[in-house]
């Protein structure tokens, strides 16, 4: 199964921007980069995916590195409401079902 | 209607107790998933249903029982339950298809207790 790794943690200042990083080094050709987050006491939320190109939506936007062993999830003005574990999560399988969640990064953001 | 509903929010039950989880989605999603989560710790897979049949069980233990009685209901049943069984639930579902581009939708949980 490919795997991810992401940093423990990480702190950031309010209305900074703040780049989680994810190494994915065995993605394989077909595997989407999904990100969700997890508030406190709340079921993990979806953040952003990509393929190959980067991406952005309202929320934030995902940096895909070309060969594709790793990627970047920016958030460009950090709130406290973005304080939460992000995961970097690679959706593999025969159908994409065997969703597998890593340690995740736990976002601290400082006023 | 773009939610995953749990019920319950909260569950206190006894080792020898019978309860069931309950999970509800109405976005026409046709994978339904059951995580648990302990404590600081990321959410573990526990089963798959693809088009209301089992497609994975991670090795659950039989006394998690999981069914899908439809495509907008997932359900799972405890029996004889563990104190360390103690967790979040998660329930989420997902369009099935070969394509893996779409995201999932998670419900907030059940937390469940067991005495």
């Amino acid at each position: 199964d490919a795997k991810t790794t992401q940093p423990n943690s990480m702190e950031s200042n309010e209305e900074e921007p703040v780049h989680l990083p994810c190494n994915h080094s065995t993605i394989s050709g077909t595997d989407y980069i999904h990100w969700y987050r997890q508030l406190p006491s709340q079921g993990p939320e979806y953040v952003i995916h990509g393929l190959t190109s980067n991406v952005n939506n309202r929320m934030a936007s995902l940096a895909i590195a070309e060969d594709r062993k790793s990627s970047t999830l920016i958030l460009h003005r950090a709130t406290l409401r973005d304080a939460a574990v992000y995961y970097c999560i690679l959706r593999e399988g025969n159908y994409g079902q065997n969703f597998v969640f890593g340690p995740g990064t736990r976002l601290s953001v400082l006023p | 209607d773009t939610e995953v509903t749990q019920t319950p929010k909260h569950l206190v039950m006894g080792m020898t107790n019978k309860k069931s989880l309950k999970c509800e989605q109405h976005m026409g999603h046709r994978a339904m998933y059951w995580y648990k989560q302990k404590a600081k710790k990321p959410p573990e897979l526990m089963f798959v249903y693809s088009y209301e049949k089992l497609s994975i069980n991670e090795s659950v233990p039989s006394r998690f029982s999981p069914e899908c009685p439809n495509s907008s209901l997932l359900n799972l049943h405890l029996h004889a339950l563990q104190p360390e069984d103690s967790a979040l639930y998660l329930c989420a579902s997902s369009q099935a298809s070969r394509g893996r581009g779409y995201g999932y939708t998670f419900g907030s949980g059940t937390r469940l207790t067991v005495v």
